[in-house]
């Protein structure tokens, strides 16, 4: 079965420090997003992705994040300057175009755990 | 701005019960919802999807029901088995957004 994923694992990195996190989404899907999760509290949107361009971001999404579509396959979330309270779990997650019985069912990936130290 | 909460935040059970999740949500303008179930420190694997317009999915022994115009919805779980121990989480998207807003979940043990 098709699945997202994600790669590192996990990373750990310095404050101040550029991060790229990897996502590879489900082939024929049109739609990406990345959530968030600080440890013990809940899963939080950042940016979802549509036709090579942001389609939308929450807050949270601020200058020192960016998405890029590199080429068919990645999608990646670059944080330029890592801040400690950006040590989270995150997650990847894609969706198809929306016209089937399950249209925009996310399916996630299984996370980058990022710790900034 | 689209609030979720969900009832119970745990939940410990013995083996063999049925048992019932709740979700809520303030805003009615929902375009689906979908319950995800999270092991520790794990990804989020997605369980049922519901659409605005349905009233229930159903998945072996997983049944998700979806009251609209009173903002909740209702994950039963029938003859609870220890593997399904696990965290679960609800998520709505609203009808003018992409984005899923994601409640606190519940975290559920079933005893053997």
């Amino acid at each position: 079965e098709p699945e997202v994923t994600q790669t590192p694992s996990h990373q750990v990195t310095q404050m101040g420090q550029e991060v790229i996190l990897r996502c590879v989404p489900i082939s024929n899907h049109l739609y990406f997003y990345w959530y968030r999760q600080i440890l013990g509290q809940k899963v939080e949107f950042l940016v979802s992705f549509y036709n090579n361009e942001i389609s939308e971001k929450s807050e949270i999404f601020d200058d020192q994040f960016s998405v890029e579509r590199p080429d068919g396959s990645n999608f990646t979330l670059k944080i330029r300057s890592t801040k400690l309270e950006d040590s989270a779990m995150y997650f990847c997650a894609s969706s198809d175009s929306g016209e089937a019985y399950n249209g925009y069912e996310q399916y996630f990936g299984p996370g980058t755990r990022l710790t900034v130290t | 701005k689209q609030e979720v909460t969900q009832i119970p935040a745990a939940l410990s059970v013995p083996e063999g019960e049925n048992l019932v999740l709740n979700c809520s949500f303030t805003d009615s303008a929902i375009y689906n919802l979908q319950w995800f179930r999270q092991d520790p420190g794990k990804g989020l694997t997605s369980l049922l999807l519901i659409q605005s317009s349905q009233r229930e999915q159903t998945s072996g022994r997983l049944n998700a029901s979806l009251d609209k115009s009173s903002g909740r919805s209702t994950l039963y779980i029938a003859a609870s088995q220890p593997g399904d121990s696990a965290t679960y989480l609800c998520a709505v998207r609203l009808n003018y957004g992409q984005n899923f807003v994601f409640g606190p979940g519940t975290r559920l043990s079933v005893l053997p």
